[in-house]
């Protein structure tokens, strides 16, 4: 168990609609990374918070937004969804700021868009 | 762009094998992480390294950083079936400690 918890595990849905992922990091831990990792694929970098600021953006589409609150959980919000936007999303924690970065993940939600 | 390429994508070999995967860039790094996934499970961190020729043993797994800091390899020794999964490397940029992640090796063992 790494301390990071995600709901929900499994989410259905169809295209068009809009979905919330919820995350909590280990405890101490102030940075909240957000994953996204289609069947048989690499993990893609999506968006980073860090103490309740963004900090880093990677590949995550218009239609994706992020945020992290003052209790640092974070949620994911993914709209007008596509059947291409079907996969595991994943969320990390991370102490930050240190050359290590170690993260350490949750058990994902898996997406599935109809 | 810093690129972390991983060789090989997929490998498939018998029980009580050794193999190698590495782990190359061309640009240096704080530090490199290793990672093992399981499907449908989140990446589970199995070692950092931090300083270049350091080396790592994890039972039958040792990790190697290059002196460089630029390249790293995992070689497990007699593989298991409970070594199948998705190897990934991710390096820490020198300038901010954002991860560059490498694409992942996919590693079965068969019985």
């Amino acid at each position: 168990d790494s301390g990071v918890t995600q709901t929900p595990k499994h989410l259905i849905t169809a295209t068009g609609q809009r979905v919330t992922l919820r995350c909590s990091p280990r405890s101490g831990d102030l940075s909240v990374y957000w994953y996204q990792q289609s069947l048989d694929q690499g993990l893609q970098f999506l968006i980073q918070y860090y103490n309740g600021e963004e900090r880093a953006k990677g590949n995550i589409l218009e239609r994706f937004s992020a945020q992290q609150f003052p209790d640092l959980h974070s949620e994911l919000n993914l709209s007008s969804l596509e059947l291409g936007d079907s996969a595991l999303y994943f969320c990390a924690s991370s102490v930050s700021g240190t050359r290590l970065n170690e993260q350490f993940f949750g058990p994902g939600t898996r997406l599935t868009v109809l | 762009t810093q690129l972390l390429e991983q060789s090989p994508q997929f490998l498939s070999i018998q029980e009580g094998e050794n193999l190698t995967v590495y782990c190359n860039s061309s640009s240096v790094f704080s530090s490199l992480q290793w990672y093992r996934q399981e499907p449908g499970e989140g990446p589970v961190l199995l070692v950092t390294v931090v300083t270049g020729g350091e080396v790592k043993k994890l039972k039958r797994l040792t990790f190697q950083f290059g002196d460089a800091r630029k390249d790293s390899s995992l070689h497990i020794t007699a593989a298991q079936p409970g070594d199948t999964g998705l190897y990934l490397c991710a390096g820490a940029r020198d300038s901010n400690y954002q991860l560059i992640w490498g694409a992942g090796t996919k590693l079965i063992i068969k019985p």
